[in-house]
């Protein structure tokens, strides 16, 4: 069966600070993966997807960045956090025709920028 | 642009009753909906995925509809229980890669 996997589960950093959150797909060959963010009062917003190794696609202007170095890895980074990065970040994976199929969610990293 | 609401934002309900969350869409070119719970803190759980040809999907106590010329959809929780209390949120993708998601119903299950 397959499972994902995301750490840390929390994460307290201050401004300016780097940022790295790591999900893992077990389980599957070559999945879309996908981050969202949930901030405080809002639903869920799309940040990136992926749908192979290296290939990147940004939903939103904003200072993170996504990765994808091997087929069930994916990356969250930023160089400089900022306050308004504060949030529950849920990593996703779905097979690969997503628009006829479901996405299923990891356990989510909660960051606080202080 | 597609925009998804849930109605209403809260609700408890008393341990036993059934109940009914509902979904709207504004843009009724979908592919399929999908229903998703959250517990407080933790990441989301796919409940049901209603394909757009389909009227209806059914799991357990959960049975969720689908009418995409008015652009809703219903999900049924049939004699709830308190560990049915979590946030509910229902998707629907608008692309090929990713899902519009409303801002959830939070259900309290009162025993």
């Amino acid at each position: 069966s397959q499972t994902i996997h995301q750490w840390p589960a929390t994460l307290v950093q201050p401004v300016g600070s780097p940022l790295s959150l790591e999900c893992t797909v077990e389980g599957t060959s070559n999945p879309n993966l996908y981050w969202y963010r949930q901030a405080a009062g809002r639903g869920l917003q799309l940040l990136f997807y992926s749908v192979g190794i290296g290939q990147i696609s940004s939903e939103v202007p904003q200072n993170l960045s996504a990765s994808r170095p091997q087929d069930r890895q994916f990356i969250l980074s930023s160089k400089k956090l900022l306050l308004s990065d504060s949030g529950f970040y849920l990593c996703a994976w779905s097979d690969l025709y997503p628009t006829t199929d479901t996405q299923y969610f990891g356990p989510g990293t909660r960051l606080t920028v202080l | 642009k597609q925009e998804v609401t849930q109605i209403p934002a809260a609700l408890s309900v008393p341990e036993g009753e059934n109940l009914v969350l509902n979904c709207s869409f504004t843009d009724s070119a979908i592919y399929n909906l999908q229903w998703f719970r959250q517990d407080p803190g933790k990441g989301l759980t796919s409940l049901l995925l209603i394909q757009s040809s389909q009227r209806e999907q059914t799991s357990g106590r959960l049975n969720a509809s689908l009418d995409k010329s008015s652009g809703r959809s219903t999900l049924y929780i049939a004699a709830s229980q308190p560990g049915d209390s979590a946030t509910y949120l229902c998707a629907v993708p608008p692309g090929a890669n990713n899902l519009f998601f409303g801002t959830g119903t939070r259900l309290t299950v009162i025993p």
